[in-house]
This record gives C-alpha cells, structure tokens and sequence, in this order.
C-alpha cells in the first residue's frame, strides 16, 4: 500500500480538463511544499513534470499545473492531448528523510 | 543534456549480491544529491536511498536498511547501490535520479533486477 493515495485510473476526451488527486496527511502533503509530479509512458522511465506544488520545470507544457489543499494535491491536465495518456505519480517528502510516492494513476484520452 | 545510465541488473538468486551503477553527464555530478528508485513489475514507484553531494548523508527506506549500500564516486562521475541479502520482493526496475529539493528531476532508463530461484 502507497504513503500517497491516487485514484487508479481517469479520463477525459481530447480538449478537456481532467484532475488527478493525491491524499496524504499532515505529516507528508500536507505539511510540506515538497510535492512533485510525474508522468510515465508504457515502458519509459518517468518524466519530471511539477516540483514544489505548482512549478513547471522547463519544457513542460503550461498545460499540466499543480495545486495543494491541505493533505491533498492535485495535478490539473488543459487541452487534453493523446500524448498526455500515460501514468502519473505523485511524491511528497514525507519528514524524517524519506520521499513518499503515490500508487499512481492511469490517465486514459477517450 | 543531462544523462544517467545505469547499469548492472541481471537475474539473482535469492540471497545473493548485485552492485548497480548509474553513470552520469551533461552537468556537475558532484553538486547535486542522488537518489535510486525501484518500480516492481506492473506495481508504482517506491523511494530506496539517497545521498548527498559529498556522501555525507545517506538514508534508505526501511525495505532496505541494512540490506543496501548507496555510495558514490564524484571522480569517476558515478552512483553505485550494492544490494545483498536479495529477496524476491527486490524484484524491479531501479532508476537513479538526480535530485533537487526532493524533486527527482532526471532520471536514467532504469535496469532490470530480478531475484528468482
């Protein structure tokens, strides 16, 4: 069982918005600005997307945005393209030197 | 451009060793923290130890402690993880990453180890 909970799977068409939530307590999420968010296609390692919550690192589309509220984060895909359908992880620093990941969540385009 | 590729995954058998390396490039190895992350077959991401620029601090997940030793070689621009007492549970793809406040912001291809008799 995950540190961080996502929900397994969600989706949307090509052109809308679609959220990806993921809870953890006080002691991770929610008492850290520590959050970070990332994508993996089938078979390729992870693409760094968010850092610190709400930050892009360069290069990645304006598109993916980040946001937090209390113990919960989210990740907010615009524009839905086919190329956004892939798994998605979130981190936290989870105190006590240890970085918690969440179970993941499969992003499906319809 | 930034690039890490690991190296030294193969088939063990239970309680054996193995020692993984990550060689990196394109920027200076020895400012930055290292971490490796292991992801089993079809399952999600799990954090196994990190290390700071100097090898100063070092911390692992529970899972591990006491099993593995991260270490690195700033000269040689090189991770290493030595992993003994292997179980069936190591079973994973382990990627390192180079890491910025708790971010993991490059990661190499990732290499194979399974455990299995």
């Amino acid at each position: 069982q995950s540190a961080l909970t996502q929900p397994p799977s969600a989706s949307g068409s090509p052109g809308q918005s679609v959220t990806i939530s993921c809870t953890g307590t006080s002691s991770d999420v929610g008492g850290y600005n520590y959050v970070s968010w990332y994508q993996q296609h089938p078979g390729k390692a992870p693409k760094f997307m968010i850092y610190e919550v709400n930050k892009r690192p360069s290069g990645v589309p304006d598109r993916f945005s980040g946001s937090k509220s209390g113990n919960t984060a989210s990740l907010t895909v615009s524009g839905l393209q086919a190329e956004d359908e892939a798994d998605y992880y979130c981190s936290s620093y989870g105190g006590s030197n240890n970085l918690v990941f969440g179970g993941g969540t499969k992003l499906t385009v319809l | 451009q930034v690039q890490l590729v690991e190296s030294g995954g193969a088939l063990v058998r239970p309680g054996g060793s193995l020692r993984l390396s990550c060689a990196a490039s394109g920027f200076t190895f020895s400012d930055y923290y290292m971490t490796w992350i292991r992801q089993a077959p079809g399952k999600g991401l799990e954090w196994v130890s990190y290390i700071s620029s100097s090898s100063r601090t070092i911390y692992y997940a529970d899972s591990v402690k006491g099993r593995f030793t991260i270490s690195r070689d700033n000269a040689k621009n090189s991770l290493y993880l030595q992993m003994n007492s292997l179980r069936a549970e190591d079973t994973a793809v382990y990627y390192c990453a180079r890491v910025h406040y708790y971010a993991l912001e490059a990661w190499g291809q990732g290499t194979l180890v399974t455990v299995s008799s």
